[in-house]
Formats: C-alpha cells, sequence, structure tokens
C-alpha cells in the first residue's frame, strides 16, 4: 500500500513556464515533506522541505505548498529551465528520520 | 556528492554468490541509510544505522545484511544474491535536523 503517491511518471512543460509536480500521501501522521531531485546515474539531491505545521516554503524558484486537508502536496517551479529536467521524488516523515518516497515524475523542459 | 562515497559503482554476480556493498562518508554525520530503487518504484529502505555500532531494519530488509562497525562506514552485504535483487541501490547519510545526503549509487545486476 502507497503512503506517498506520485501519480504523472512524466511531465513536460515549456521553458520559462510553470512546473507543477504533485504528490498525496495517506499517512495523517507525516508531519515534514521534502522534495528531492534526481538526473541520470546520480544520487537524489534535496531541493526543498515543508513542515505540517506550514502551507508554503520557498526557496527561489520552487515553491512547495502543503494541504493538510487534502493530504496533497505540491511542488512550483517558476520560471522552468532546461537544467531542470529530471526526476523529481517526493518524500514524507514521520518524525523517526525514516522517509517514505513517491515513485517520482520525470520533468521535461522543453527549450 | 563527494561527501558520500559508494563502492563498486557496476556489478554483476551471479545467482548465490556474495558481495558486499560499501557507503563511506566524510561528513561526520550519525544516520546511515541504504535504499535499493528498481523500476517506478520509490526508494525503499533496506537497514539503516543510527550510530556507531548499531544498525535495524527497514522496509525490505530480507536477503541483506548490513554492519556500521566504524561512524564513517556503513556496509551492506548480501550472502547469497538472486535475480529478485538486482537493482540501484543508494546509501544516505544525515546529520541532526538535516535531509538525508545521498551518494551516486551502485547499479548491481544478478543474472
Amino acid at each position: 500500500d502507497q503512503q506517498v503517491k506520485q501519480n504523472s511518471p512524466s511531465l513536460s512543460v515549456q521553458e520559462g513556464r510553470i512546473s507543477i509536480l504533485n504528490c498525496d500521501y495517506t499517512n495523517s501522521m507525516f508531519d515534514y515533506f521534502l522534495w528531492y531531485k534526481k538526473y541520470p546515474a546520480e544520487g537524489p539531491t534535496f531541493l526543498i522541505s515543508i513542515s505540517s505545521i506550514k502551507d508554503k516554503n520557498e526557496d527561489g524558484r520552487f515553491t512547495v505548498f502543503l494541504n493538510k486537508s487534502a493530504k496533497h502536496l505540491s511542488l512550483h517551479i517558476v520560471p522552468s529551465q532546461p537544467g531542470d529536467s529530471a526526476v523529481y521524488f517526493c518524500a514524507a516523515s514521520g518524525g523517526n528520520y525514516q522517509l517514505i518516497w513517491g515513485a517520482g515524475t520525470k520533468l521535461i523542459i522543453k527549450p | 556528492n563527494a561527501g558520500v562515497t559508494q563502492t563498486p559503482k557496476f556489478r554483476v554476480l551471479k545467482t548465490g554468490q556474495s558481495m558486499t556493498l560499501l557507503c563511506a562518508q566524510d561528513m561526520n554525520h550519525e544516520y546511515m541509510y541504504w535504499y535499493r530503487q528498481d523500476p517506478g518504484m520509490g526508494l525503499r529502505l533496506i537497514h539503516y544505522s543510527v550510530g556507531e555500532g548499531t544498525t535495524a531494519k527497514g522496509e525490505v530488509p530480507d536477503g541483506y545484511n548490513v554492519s556500521r562497525l566504524k561512524k564513517q562506514n556503513f556496509l551492506l552485504g548480501l550472502e547469497s544474491a538472486a535475480p529478485s535483487q538486482t537493482s540501484v541501490y543508494f546509501c544516505a547519510t544525515q546529520g541532526y535536523n538535516q535531509p538525508q545526503h545521498f551518494g551516486d549509487g551502485t547499479r548491481l545486476s544478478i543474472l
């Protein structure tokens, strides 16, 4: 039973436009959420996180939104750049240092 | 990912062979993790360690063993490799109140 779901395996966005990646979770005990970015043949790298006490966190071009009532979070990238083409993973934590990961969304930025 | 080094980067094994994957870190992090990543799935936690001399089971521990004799090293062992263990293996480290930091992975094929 997947506790963290990324329902879009891939997403294609025009360069300069907004990319929106979505993530749903089922466990209401999750209190910390992270987004990681992964290039081929490399390990995931941390991008941005949000605590359950917040509904928005922003870092440059990246913003994460959390809707606790819907058990949904999203990552917005504005404006999208070619270097943003990668696989994006959503992960959730219940406070015990263990992360539960989504299956990832492959983002393709078209020039 | 200079702080977390995984050895080897690639390996092909025959069914029934054994091997050890090494994860070495120079970040002085207490927590270390071994994950596997399979196509269409998120990272799944195999084993983890909260400090030197400690190990614990994750989500998918069967068929694997681990050791953390020194703080900087976390070893993952396969005693009798099976084709189902064909995967990409990632090691991660984590400091207190920090996100997990990953190595570049070991691609393991078992024939």
